[in-house]
């Protein structure tokens, strides 16, 4: 049993469009953060979400953090094709623990 | 700047044989994981460490061993590989000690078991 489910786990849309992948858990977490995958690479972390409610933004990416801390959303505006790739979120048990959804794996064709 | 450093990049194993994978980090992190990557699955804990001459089992420990002598390495050990062990690990540092800190991953080892 996956304890974070990432929908969907593939999206492949037209550049220009936009898009939201969810981030969902029945655990509340400390924090929540973002991570995006290229192949043959490891994560690299995007953003930490703190306090419920919260959002940030990365440019043209937004990421929301729920307010009972159980969820996190990432909303792509006007997505481009250097926007593909694996991202993933980690919700953070105690001091020492990440616990990672399954990925959505993002195709963004020219 | 190194960052993570895993070796090898790429091994095939036969059944029952061992293998130590090799993690280096140059950012004097207290921190260290070992993951694996199985498609559908996301990144599962194996083991971690939270200092030199510490280690802790994950979520999926079983079938593997480690060892932190040096702050800077963390090493993963197949004793008797299995081809179910077939996956991509990645090791991960972070600072540790406080919470939001991110971590850093090295570029993924990636194991097939025959």
């Amino acid at each position: 049993t996956q304890l974070l489910e990432q929908s969907p786990q593939f999206l492949s849309i037209q550049e220009g469009e936009n898009l939201t992948v969810y981030c969902n858990s029945s655990s509340v977490f400390s924090s929540l953060q973002w991570y995006r995958q290229e192949p043959g690479e490891g994560p690299v972390l995007l953003v930490t979400v703190v306090t419920g409610g919260e959002v940030k933004k990365l440019k043209r990416l937004t990421f929301q953090f729920g307010d009972a801390r159980k969820d996190s959303s990432l909303h792509i505006t006007a997505a481009q094709t250097g926007d593909t790739g694996l991202y993933l979120c980690a919700g953070r048990q105690g001091a020492q623990k990440l616990v990672f959804g399954q990925g959505t794996r993002l195709t963004i064709n020219p | 700047n190194a960052g993570v450093t895993q070796t090898p990049k790429f091994r095939v194993l036969k059944t029952g044989q061992s293998m130590t994978l090799l993690c280096a980090q140059d950012m004097n992190h207290e921190y260290m994981y070992w993951y694996r990557q199985d498609p559908g699955m996301g990144l599962r804990l194996i083991h971690y460490s939270v200092g030199e001459g510490t280690t802790a089992k994950g979520e999926v420990p079983d079938g593997y061993n480690v060892s932190r002598l040096k702050k800077q390495n963390f090493l993963l050990g197949l004793e008797s590989a299995a081809p179910s062990q077939t996956s991509v690990y990645f090791c991960a540092s972070s600072y540790g000690g406080i919470s939001n800190q991110p971590q850093h991953f090295g570029d993924g080892t990636r194991l097939s078991i025959l």
